[in-house]
């Protein structure tokens, strides 16, 4: 079926891992977005992409990485993980800048 | 630089009665203005946007919102709400990156 899916849904990692959330969407939108949902803070933007291997910071990209080596994934990495960054992360999708994003379900991380 | 703020983090309100959620935004070029959706244990989906033309924009669910120039605002209301509207609402707006809200919580009661 067409749609924009994440996994894991659910992970727990220690302090310090290297962990990867995977984003696949099914539409060749060229718009691709990394949102982190945290209690008090809503969404917050981590990196986006307007097209493959072009990718821009958000309001938040401080240890995290991305990449879009083909339109439809866009993975976030986080390179040496931390507590602060047990969230909920959501990756989306849109044909262009009007802000129509379609969201994925959802990928909930817990940092020890 | 924009910014949007939604004045109510948590709404209760008793089924059949209607219900507005408040949100302002600030920005120093057009934007477009959004309404989003989360259910539990869901993505957000989209409600209704306000592109341009007529500042009545219609969602789905019965939703509406008027769009407010002068007050920079941008208000969602139903006039009359049903057990199943209890989510969790985002305003959103956009001059290039979407930038949301902090969200209220809509709870319906019996």
């Amino acid at each position: 079926d067409a749609g924009i899916t994440q996994s894991p849904r659910y992970k727990i990692t220690e302090t310090g891992r290297q962990v990867t959330l995977m984003c696949h969407q099914t539409w060749s939108h060229s718009y691709m977005f990394w949102y982190r949902q945290d209690l008090g803070h809503g969404l917050r933007l981590i990196y986006y992409s307007a097209a493959a291997d072009i990718t821009d910071k958000g309001e938040v990209p401080d240890g995290y990485v991305v990449s879009r080596s083909k339109t439809e994934n866009f993975p976030l990495t986080l390179e040496s993980a931390t507590r602060s960054q047990t969230s909920v992360y959501f990756c989306a999708s849109s044909e262009g800048t009007t802000g129509e994003l379609f969201f994925g379900e959802g990928s909930r991380l817990t940092v020890l | 630089a924009q910014s949007v703020t939604q004045l109510d983090s948590q709404v209760p309100v008793f089924e059949e009665a209607p219900v507005e959620l408040r949100c302002n935004y600030s920005s120093s070029v057009s934007v477009y203005l959004f309404w989003y959706v989360q259910y539990p244990n869901q993505g957000l989906q989209l409600l209704l946007k306000y592109l341009s033309g007529s500042t009545l924009v219609k969602g789905i669910n019965g939703f509406e919102a008027e769009f407010n120039k002068s007050q920079t605002s941008f208000h969602l209301r139903k006039p009359s709400v049903h057990i199943s509207d209890t989510a969790e609402y985002f305003c959103a707006i956009t001059g290039g990156k979407l930038i949301f809200g902090q969200g209220t919580e809509l709870s319906v009661k019996p």
